[in-house]
């Protein structure tokens, strides 16, 4: 079945570890997209990428880096330059419309720290 | 910037009641309009789409949402409340490159 993965489904980081999210679509999407959800927040828009090897920083990207290498991965490492990572992270992918066309999600993966 | 408002962060409606969930938008484009519902610890999933055309879009499990330029209102309705409706709404536009997020509306279903 096509679809995104995202592993793992949870995930525990000691403070000053780096932490790495994976993201896997076989959607043969273009776009694909890091989002962080805190309650009462909704969706944040951390990364994003029209297309392999090129990125984009969203609103929220202090403290996260991110790589595409291939056109089916997109995975979201967590640094310790960020202060506060404890939250749901989704990853989305689709087809490059700039915005216009849905986006669709993975599972997520929810980071505590401890 | 492109941006939508969410009214109420917590909904309750009796099992068989109607459902109203409002969204504003503020765009300076023609937008592109979403509806996601989100069930605890899982993804989003798409419950419908505006993009051109008719106003009144109908989505999946009985929902539908009316596109009112006039208003700039994409409000997410449903007839009659089930109890496996309860979940979080989130009302989405097109940004010119992701899609923005309203902060959700949590939906309760009483007995």
């Amino acid at each position: 079945d096509g679809g995104i993965t995202q592993s793992p489904k949870y995930l525990f980081r000691k403070e000053g570890q780096n932490v790495t999210l994976s993201c896997e679509q076989n959607l043969n999407h273009d776009a694909m997209y890091w989002y962080r959800q805190d309650p009462g927040q909704g969706l944040r828009l951390i990364y994003y990428s029209q297309i392999v090897n090129d990125f984009q920083k969203g609103d929220i990207a202090e403290g996260y880096s991110v790589s595409r290498e291939k056109k089916e991965s997109f995975p979201l490492t967590v640094t310790s330059a960020q202060k506060n990572p404890t939250a749901f992270y989704l990853c989305a992918s689709s087809t490059w419309t700039g915005g216009r066309t849905e986006a669709f999600f993975g599972q997520g993966t929810r980071l505590t720290v401890v | 910037a492109q941006s939508v408002t969410q009214l109420g962060s917590h909904v309750s409606v009796s099992e068989g009641a109607l459902v109203l969930l409002r969204c504003n938008y503020s765009s300076s484009v023609p937008p592109y309009l979403f509806w996601y519902v989100q069930y605890p610890n899982q993804g989003l999933q798409l419950l419908l789409k505006y993009t051109t055309g008719a106003t009144l879009v109908k989505g999946i499990n009985g929902f539908e949402a009316e596109f009112k330029k006039s208003e700039t209102s994409f409000h997410l309705t449903k007839p009659s409340a089930h109890m496996s409706d309860a979940a979080e709404y989130f009302c989405a536009l097109n940004s010119g490159y992701a899609l923005n997020f309203g902060k959700g509306t949590s939906l309760l279903v009483t007995p």
